[in-house]
């Protein structure tokens, strides 16, 4: 069964940092792009940002709500996505969901459970 | 200037169709867009429903009933879901989302009440 699986997520003061990972099984990771959307506590859904695959460069794109402060990463050996979170605002407070996109039709097909983020005082 | 417009709220009985709106911002053109949907029901991660951009560029998610379709109303620029048949578990929040200027963009949801 193919899995996202989200870790990392806590409680962090406000300008602090945090490292997102997922864990990705039953699929070939390396030809995906992946995606970090995140739900902040009763409100919608908000892309956070993408990675393509290694034939597309790893290139990256970010919502500019977290340009310059969040990092997306990824290690294909060990089908693993990272989201480097810095300099948190409370409102980044939220569950962070890792999302597959569908290879060669880019749209977002699996997501995992998400963890939760929290950046309070 | 938010990008996508969805109603908050929207009611029907069972049985019945409900049609939820994706309107697009002034200036930008749903005929040249692919509009996705996804269906979230409390505590569990969206799931992908559909995209529709015309007849001859549609996909149906797997294993979503064919009584979740999609269309586009070219004059109030705007993207449809259309669910006939309505049954108590298609109780959900409803999010449309489009690829524009590099980013993946959100609609704010539509909460589908079915009673």
């Amino acid at each position: 069964e193919v899995q996202l699986v989200e870790s990392g997520g806590g409680l962090v003061q406000p300008g602090g940092s945090l490292r997102l990972s997922c864990a990705a099984s039953a699929f070939t990771f390396s030809d995906h792009y992946m995606d970090w959307v995140r739900q902040a506590p009763g409100k919608g859904l908000e892309w956070v940002g993408r990675i393509r695959n290694k034939a597309d460069s790893y290139t990256t794109e970010y919502a500019a709500s977290v340009k310059g402060r969040f990092t997306i990463s990824r290690d294909d050996s060990k089908n693993s996505l990272y989201l480097q979170m810095n300099s948190l605002k409370t409102e980044d407070t939220a569950v962070y969901y890792c999302v597959r996109e569908g290879y060669g039709d880019y749209y977002m097909d699996v997501w995992g459970k998400g963890t939760t983020v929290t950046v309070s005082s | 200037q938010v990008v996508l417009t969805q109603p908050a709220s929207l009611s029907a009985s069972p049985g019945a169709s409900a049609s939820l709106t994706c309107t697009l911002r002034s200036g930008i053109n749903v005929g040249t867009y692919r509009i996705y949907w996804y269906q979230q029901k409390p505590g569990s991660p969206p799931q992908y429903l559909l995209r529709y951009k015309s007849d001859s560029d549609k996909q149906q998610g797997s294993g979503v009933p064919s009584r979740f379709s999609g269309s586009k109303d070219a004059s109030a620029n705007a993207g449809i879901l259309l669910i006939s048949g309505l049954q108590s578990e298609d109780e959900a929040d409803y999010y449309c989302m489009i690829w524009h200027s590099s980013a993946w963009v959100f609609g704010g949801g539509t909460k589908l009440t079915v009673l």
